[in-house]
């Protein structure tokens, strides 16, 4: 079983629906959980932290967690075609040693 | 403020040739990170120092692999008698150290030919 699995698209969604991504992990320990979004060519960039259970929104992003049943979600409102990307869940698997686990990532394609 | 820089941002080798790839962390950040990401594929974890130690070097796939952080800002990514497989994007993250938000340098796209 892989640490981190993404629902793997492509996702294609009309501009101004709400985008939604899945993302499952493998370790109950994990503390931190973060989603990238990274544009052909180009370096992931963060986009959304989250450590506690619950919703935390920023803009037109809404990350959810979801520590009991192992569950990170993101949601995309308003999706723009500037919001086609692919987006990276990752997962810090211990509190002392932030490296990241990533999933393969999900493809968003928003159409105009 | 500046990000994290990488150079060089391509490089085109021969197999069984050694490369060094540099990173640049942002100014401050304690935290350093050495990913490589495959096409198709998330980032991969290879090497996270902190400071000028390497605190976890569970990622580097073989003894091929080494990295330094000699006075706890640059690092350099050394890979000794390349391989063909090890063609992938190299990307370093920098993090201050707190909650574990990482930030991406632009990478150094690697061929081995």
């Amino acid at each position: 079983q892989k640490e981190v699995e993404q629902n793997s698209g492509p996702l294609s969604v009309p501009e101004g629906a709400i985008a939604s991504l899945n993302c499952t992990y493998s370790d109950r320990v994990s503390q931190s959980f973060f989603w990238y979004r990274q544009y052909s060519g180009k370096s992931p960039e963060l986009i959304m932290s989250i450590y506690s259970n619950g919703d935390k929104e920023d803009g037109r992003f809404t990350a959810q967690l979801n520590k009991a049943s192992q569950y990170v979600s993101l949601l995309i409102r308003d999706s723009q075609p500037s919001d086609s990307a692919t987006y990276l869940c990752a997962v810090s698997l211990r509190s002392n040693d932030y490296k990241l686990s990533f999933g393969a990532g999900t493809t968003v394609t928003v159409r105009a | 403020g500046a990000g994290v820089s990488q150079t060089p941002s391509n490089k085109v080798t021969e197999k069984g040739k050694y490369v060094e790839l540099r990173c640049d962390p942002i100014s401050g950040h304690t935290a350093l990170y050495w990913y490589r990401q495959s096409l198709g594929q998330g980032p991969e974890f290879l090497i996270y120092f902190q400071g000028t130690g390497a605190a976890d070097d569970s990622g580097l796939p073989n003894d091929r692999f080494f990295a330094v952080r000699p006075e706890g800002s640059v690092s350099t990514l050394k890979i000794q008698r390349t391989e063909r497989g090890d063609s992938a994007v190299y990307l370093c993250a920098s993090s201050p150290g707190t909650r574990g938000e990482q930030y991406f340098g632009p990478g150094t796209r690697l061929t081995v030919t």
